[in-house]
């Protein structure tokens, strides 16, 4: 069965904090990415990554880095954490095959509440 | 640009009615990939279909259905018969052919009432 986990399903930090969001897939996919979810606006993708350590911005990247040291994690970094950052955040993977768009799989998620 | 408009913001059904759920599209690639997705209360979305441009044949699995049109740049999903399971936030979404990079619309809350 795939498997894409979270490592927080609930997550409370303060204002400037450092946060870190990790997400580990044991599907052996090419590829991941980071979605923010919030009412009324569906899922929007911060980043993505097809490879290891390679990665491409998404469509709301700021205030958010990421990283890809190994091919099944990988982590989003809130390098200080603001109160607009407080959202659902959704890791999915999916495999990489020539020019095909291929369904991608989604963890839990992890609700962030920034105050 | 690329843009998938779900105009349903809610829909409220009584079990057994059947529903549609609205999709519409825009993008200017001639190869694209659309998609659903159903998120139920415990917030996990849940893959259900993909479909390439190329294929406009409609598609069942069992209770569901979906209507692809690329006349009118819709790709509607049909739940008949609906049931409280199916009680859940229905997303649409579109990519572009030689990218993963999902376009999502707004999505629409289905609620089944027993």
């Amino acid at each position: 069965d795939v498997k894409v986990t979270q490592s927080s399903r609930y997550l409370v930090k303060r204002t400037g904090e450092k946060v870190f969001l990790e997400c580990v897939q044991d599907m052996d996919h090419e590829n991941m990415f980071w979605y923010r979810q919030d009412p009324g606006l569906g899922l929007r993708l911060i980043y993505f990554s097809y490879d290891v350590k390679m990665k491409e911005k998404g469509d709301i990247p700021e205030g958010y880095s990421v990283s890809r040291e190994k091919k099944e994690r990988f982590s989003l970094i809130l390098e200080s954490a603001s109160t607009n950052q407080t959202s659902m955040y959704l890791c999915a993977s999916s495999r990489l095959q020539g020019l095909e768009s291929h369904e991608q799989y989604f963890g839990p998620g992890t609700r962030l509440t920034v105050t | 640009a690329q843009k998938v408009t779900q105009a349903q913001t809610e829909i409220s059904v009584v079990e057994k009615e059947d529903v549609t759920l609205d999709c519409v599209y825009e993008t200017r690639d001639t190869t694209y990939y659309l998609f659903w997705y159903k998120q139920p209360p415990s917030g996990e979305l849940v893959f259900l279909i993909r479909r390439n441009s190329f294929d406009e044949q409609n598609e069942i699995s069992g209770r569901y259905s979906w209507n692809f049109q690329k006349s009118t740049s819709s790709f509607n999903f049909t739940i008949t018969a609906s049931q409280v399971v199916d009680s859940a936030v229905y997303f649409c979404a579109l990519s572009h052919g030689g990218t993963d990079k999902l376009i999502f619309g707004t999505g629409t809350r289905l609620q089944v009432f027993p």
